[in-house]
């Protein structure tokens, strides 16, 4: 199966600043990945798909962007309610697959 | 307003059962694939099965392979999951998901979550 690893496994940012968060598939995914977000106590929330193309309402200050083996998700200007965990999921291959997420805190 | 929402979780000891159950609502059910995915206290997402919006194809994780059962019933609007040989390793938090149509395995709505107990 595919492995997807995110990196770092926390980030510490300060409210207003631009936030870059990575995905490295262990083989190439296309563009087929999505990212999600998760605050404690709900369930995921999609905010990306086809690695760049936002989801309905997720906000334009959330971007996606590559192909094949590296993803990032860009949170341009980091809002209180953006602090989350963020998992990215390749649905190239079967069974798809999930990083073990990223989170951000605030510093 | 889409929504799904779980129950039948609860304490199992090993070894035992459990049947969980999503109802949905706000679209039309009988025309997408419906999944189950899971999460582990504290862990990462974990896809456990997929059926098909008319329950033809059906898929599990290698992990689940043989042990859970899942179906659906379209006149009632909801997905099923039978757990049976229930292992400590199976203790998450249960949740359904909705694939987006006509497009990749991907999940656009997710219920709230039912949490599964496996413990002695």
């Amino acid at each position: 199966e595919v492995v997807m690893t995110q990196s770092p496994v926390t980030l510490s940012v300060s409210p207003g600043e631009r936030t870059t968060l990575s995905c490295r598939a262990s083989q190439s995914v296309s563009i087929n990945l999505a990212w999600f977000q998760q605050k404690p106590g709900q369930a995921p929330w999609l905010l990306i798909y086809d690695a760049s193309t936002r989801a309905t309402d997720t906000p334009a200050r959330f971007s996606g962007s590559g192909s094949g083996t590296e993803f990032t998700l860009t949170i341009s200007s980091l809002q209180s309610d953006d602090f989350a965990v963020y998992y990215c999921q390749q649905y190239n291959n079967w069974p798809v697959t999930f990083g073990q997420g990223t989170k951000v805190e605030i510093k | 307003e889409v929504q799904l929402v779980e129950s039948g979780g609860g304490l199992v000891k090993p070894g035992g059962s459990l049947s969980l159950s999503c109802g949905v609502s706000g679209f039309t059910f009988s025309d997408y694939t419906m999944n189950w995915v899971r999460q582990a206290p504290g862990k990462g997402l974990e896809w456990v099965s997929t059926i098909s919006s008319r329950s033809s194809h059906i898929f599990y994780a290698d992990s689940v392979k043989g042990r859970f059962t899942i179906s659906r019933d379209n006149a009632k609007n909801s997905l099923y999951l039978q757990m049976n040989s229930l292992k400590a390793e199976d203790t998450a938090i249960y949740y359904c998901a909705r694939r987006v149509r006509d497009s990749g395995t991907y999940f656009d709505y997710w219920g709230q979550g039912t949490l599964v107990t496996v413990s002695s």
